[in-house]
């Protein structure tokens, strides 16, 4: 399976935006780009996906690189409540429902 | 809807007991997922279904683990006998398989084992 890099932790003050990186150097064509994020004492939850389009919902955006060998979570403004660790994980499309989850980052929000 | 709900929320048992862990996914949800979590490990998924059918068991860590899914609504994951390597936060989670199309997993919120 193609393997993402993410920093083990980064902070950030409340209210201002959040840029939250992962390298994915060897990802294939038919790799989709997912972030899953897990708060304190809870079960993952879905962030955002996407294939090579930059994509935003209402809980965030992801940019990613022309190449592909990178990507970036954006929150825009940063709660308390988005403390959490985000994990960047690359899927197969099409098909292969496997998630496998790195060391993911530990984001902490500095009120 | 509900979520996907998980019994029990905490288990505390002694080596050697048998373990049982339950899950009702989303109703509508035709894959469901076991997943466990510890601190050295991190989080590994241990088997999915797909319309009730085991799809890959390869995270199985060994003969102690078993799971079934008898219906749509209903999934069960077993170890024995238990050991104390085997605590850990056991999550369960389903998606809406559809062709073509990525799907979001929606996690229950776990069940924390420990084996003394």
């Amino acid at each position: 399976d193609a393997k993402t890099t993410q920093p083990n932790s980064m902070e950030s003050n409340e209210e201002e935006p959040v840029h939250l990186p992962c390298n994915h150097s060897t990802i294939s064509g038919t790799d989709y780009i997912h972030w899953y994020r897990q708060l304190p004492s809870q079960g993952p939850e879905y962030v955002i996906h996407g294939l090579t389009s930059n994509v935003n919902n209402r809980m965030a955006s992801l940019a990613i690189a022309e190449d592909r060998k990178s990507s970036t979570l954006i929150l825009h403004r940063a709660t308390l409540r988005d403390a959490a660790v985000y994990y960047c994980i690359l899927r197969l499309g099409f098909g292969n429902e496997k998630l496998t989850f790195g060391t993911g980052t530990r984001l902490t929000i500095i009120p | 809807d509900a979520g996907v709900i998980q019994s029990p929320r905490h288990e505390v048992t002694e080596m050697g007991q048998e373990v049982t862990l339950r899950c009702k996914p989303i109703s509508g949800h035709n894959s469901l997922f076991w997943y466990r979590q510890t601190m050295m490990r991190g989080l590994e998924l241990l088997i999915y279904f797909n319309n009730n059918v085991p799809i890959d068991d390869s995270g199985m860590p060994e003969d102690r683990f078993s799971a079934k899914m008898p219906n749509a609504s209903f999934s069960t994951l077993k170890i024995q006998p238990s050991e104390p390597r085997d605590s850990a936060v056991y999550f369960c989670a389903s998606s809406a398989r559809t062709s073509g199309k990525t799907d979001t997993q929606y996690f229950g919120p776990g069940t924390r084992l420990t084996v003394l």
